[in-house]
């Protein structure tokens, strides 16, 4: 079945540091791609998207490009702040046709940034 | 604008007790609803979805149940709750049929069991 691999967290950076934080994936056809981010407390919210190959997602300074020949979608930020810290889950959409939006999660990278 | 609101934001059930959680979704008809489970430090397990009134699919074997009573309400239940039922519960939507659209989430209800 799908599935979702993650970089293990917990990862620390200090403030204006570079952020990479890997996600690859194995699919059968051809997956929709997601991050999403949950701040402490809170639900998922969507972060960004892609939904074909080559397609780079991108929102409040993060960036993931959907890589079909390494069946990855990472995400990075060029300069982090200390509001970006969170966990962040990477996810692809199932396209059976009777499932709607389900989505398979990864295991979330929590992620802290120090001032 | 579509939301979503989910209830109650935090509870604490002894072992054995009852459980009903609420969802429900304004401002969009028809929606795919979603449960989705994370346990402390881990990541999201989908535990019921429904694309319609009265039609539910679990994906895990286990003592929850879900209904969907109206179009946008969703509820989570147990006749007797475990001590493994501890969790973060969200509930989710997305548009009717469409594998594309990404899952809008709610704030959770943070489960304790004792």
């Amino acid at each position: 079945g799908d599935s979702v691999t993650q970089m293990e967290g917990p990862v620390t950076l200090s403030e204006e540091a570079f952020l990479t934080i890997n996600c690859t994936y194995t699919a059968t056809g051809y997956p929709s791609l997601f991050w999403y981010v949950q701040y402490p407390g809170e639900g998922l919210q969507l972060l960004l998207k892609a939904t074909k190959a080559d397609d780079k997602g991108s929102n409040k300074g993060f960036e993931a490009t959907y890589r079909k020949e390494t069946t990855s979608f990472h995400l990075e930020k060029g300069s982090v702040q200390v509001s970006d810290s969170a966990v962040y889950f990477c996810a692809l959409s199932d396209r059976r046709e009777t499932s709607g939006s389900r989505l398979t999660f990864g295991e979330g990278t929590q992620l802290t940034v120090n001032p | 604008s579509q939301t979503i609101h989910q209830w109650p934001a935090t509870l604490v059930q002894p072992v054995g007790s009852p459980l009903s959680l609420e969802c429900t979704v304004e401002g969009t008809s028809n929606p795919n609803l979603y449960w989705y489970r994370q346990a402390a430090g881990r990541g999201l397990q989908l535990l019921f979805y429904s694309v319609g009134i009265g039609q539910i699919s679990s994906e895990v074997p286990q003592n929850l149940s879900a209904s969907r009573p109206q179009d946008r309400q969703f509820i989570l239940s147990s006749k007797k709750l475990l001590l493994s039922d501890s969790g973060f519960y969200l509930c989710a939507w997305s548009p009717f049929s469409s594998y594309n659209s990404p899952l809008h989430f709610g704030n959770g209800t943070r489960l304790t069991v004792t």
